[in-house]
């Protein structure tokens, strides 16, 4: 069965600096993707990324990218130059297999960005 | 376009009184997801769809759950009878066929049930 693993339940990071949130994840598929989400206080979810496991490339958007080890089995999520803004829970999340889209998150990563 | 649009955004009923969530998906959407969130449990699909025929209910906890999509355009979840413990946080989420695209999600509902 596949499995997201988020191993860091709570963060900080120093405003301005870059963060690493950890993300592993347990397939036997070759095909799949992966994805990062915001939720902020408020309550959305918020797409941040997507990584294709046939991408050669780490994706990035903006200050977020990806490192993505496939060999690992590992998709960190990189924030570089924090903002207040990025206090939220994120949630990396994987695309099943099935090809409909379903997606299987993890439990979650608690970042807070003191000033 | 007003993404996913979901009503109520709070409810609180009764135990044992019906409840409906409704979602609007974004618009050429094919897919509807039903989420469930809770500190315990985090994020759990309970349901999804597929051009409005639902594909896999086996997220749906118990027979008390059902939901439907009768068009492209609406689906809703039910909780009959609702019970304390179904308390959470209700997502519904659309997005594109099957590829790399994300899941868009709605601004959720809060349910709690006393």
């Amino acid at each position: 069965a596949q499995k997201i693993t988020q191993t860091q339940p709570g963060m900080f990071v120093q405003e301005k600096e870059a963060v690493t949130l950890d993300c592993t994840y347990d397939t036997s598929d070759q095909s799949y993707g992966l994805f990062w989400y915001k939720q902020p206080s408020s309550g959305e979810m918020i797409f941040l990324i997507y990584q294709g496991s046939y991408d050669e490339q780490n994706a990035t958007e903006g200050r977020y990218s990806l490192n993505f080890q496939k060999a690992r089995k590992s998709a960190n999520l990189v924030i570089s130059a924090s903002q207040l803004g990025d206090s939220a829970m994120y949630f990396c999340a994987m695309r099943d297999s099935g090809g409909y889209n379903k997606l299987i998150f993890g439990a979650g990563t608690r970042l807070a960005v003191h000033p | 376009d007003a993404g996913v649009i979901q009503s109520p955004r709070h409810e609180v009923t009764e135990m044992g009184q019906e409840v409906t969530l409704r979602c609007k998906p974004i618009s050429g959407h094919d897919y509807l997801f039903w989420y469930r969130q809770t500190m315990m449990r985090g994020l759990e699909l309970l349901i999804y769809f597929n051009n409005n025929v639902p594909i896999d209910d086996s997220g749906m906890p118990e027979d008390r759950f059902s939901a439907k999509m009768p068009n492209a355009s609406f689906s809703t979840l039910k909780i009959q009878p609702s019970e304390p413990r179904d308390s959470a946080v209700y997502f519904c989420a659309s997005s594109l066929a099957a590829g790399g695209l994300e899941a868009f999600f709605g601004q959720g509902t809060r349910l709690t049930v006393v």
